[in-house]
């Protein structure tokens, strides 16, 4: 079945930019998500990329999408400590509605 | 509008107790899930709804049992709740079956669920 795979743990210095790698199975997939969870909280949506985009921008956040190496990436610019969450990878599209989450990477950042 | 809401926010339940996680939404949204998160695990679904009297089993269902009888309501039953299900809960809705960005899903705050 479909998969989205995520490393679990990343550590930033305050003020440095965090990079957020997912790599997924679905090659038909048509939406990809980044989901942010704080703690003692449910997701809520970050950001989103079609499918047939490479690159997309908001504010300090820019999502990377290369389909041939079916890779996603979430940067995030200028790190601040209000960061620090679960940052969940997620696609649908194809012949399923329904999400595929990855296992969430625990973002931790120190001063 | 409230969103999506459950209740408890958190339970403790003696093994082979049983009892029923509730989740209401009010934003008219057809499709409902549940999703239990487990440390390393990342989200699971459970259970899921794509409107009122239909639903339908998830990755883990084993355990549980749940059922559509409103648009705004779908509650999950632990029939007789067994350590393993030890988890966080989390119910969520969207507005149509489709995937996309309008169609983001809204998740509640989470039921943590202890059983002892």
């Amino acid at each position: 079945g479909e998969d989205v795979e995520q490393s679990l743990f990343l550590s930033v210095r305050e003020g440095d930019s965090s990079v957020i790698n997912c790599t997924y199975t679905d090659s038909s997939s048509t939406y990809l998500y980044w989901y942010k969870q704080e703690p003692g909280a449910g997701l809520q949506l970050l950001t989103y990329i079609f499918s047939n985009m490479d690159m997309k921008q908001d504010q300090r956040l820019t999502v990377l999408l290369n389909k041939k190496d079916k890779h996603l990436s979430l940067r995030i610019a200028d790190t601040q400590t209000g960061d620090s969450a679960i940052y969940f990878c997620a696609e649908s599209g194809g012949g399923s509605y329904i999400p595929t989450f990855g296992r969430g990477t625990s973002l931790i950042v120190h001063p | 509008n409230a969103g999506v809401t459950q209740t408890p926010k958190f339970q403790v339940l003696k093994t082979g107790q049983s009892m029923t996680l509730q989740c209401a939404q009010d934003m008219n949204h057809e499709y409902m899930s549940w999703y239990r998160q487990d440390p390393g695990m990342g989200l699971r679904l459970i259970h899921y709804s794509v409107g009122a009297g239909i639903t339908d089993q998830g990755e883990v269902p084993n355990g549980y049992n749940v059922s559509r009888s409103t648009t705004e309501d779908f509650p999950l039953r632990l029939l007789s709740a067994a350590p393993s299900q030890t988890s966080v809960y989390f119910c969520a809705s969207s507005y149509t079956r489709t995937g996309g960005p309008y169609n983001e899903q809204f998740f509640g705050p989470g039921t943590r669920l202890t059983v002892l």
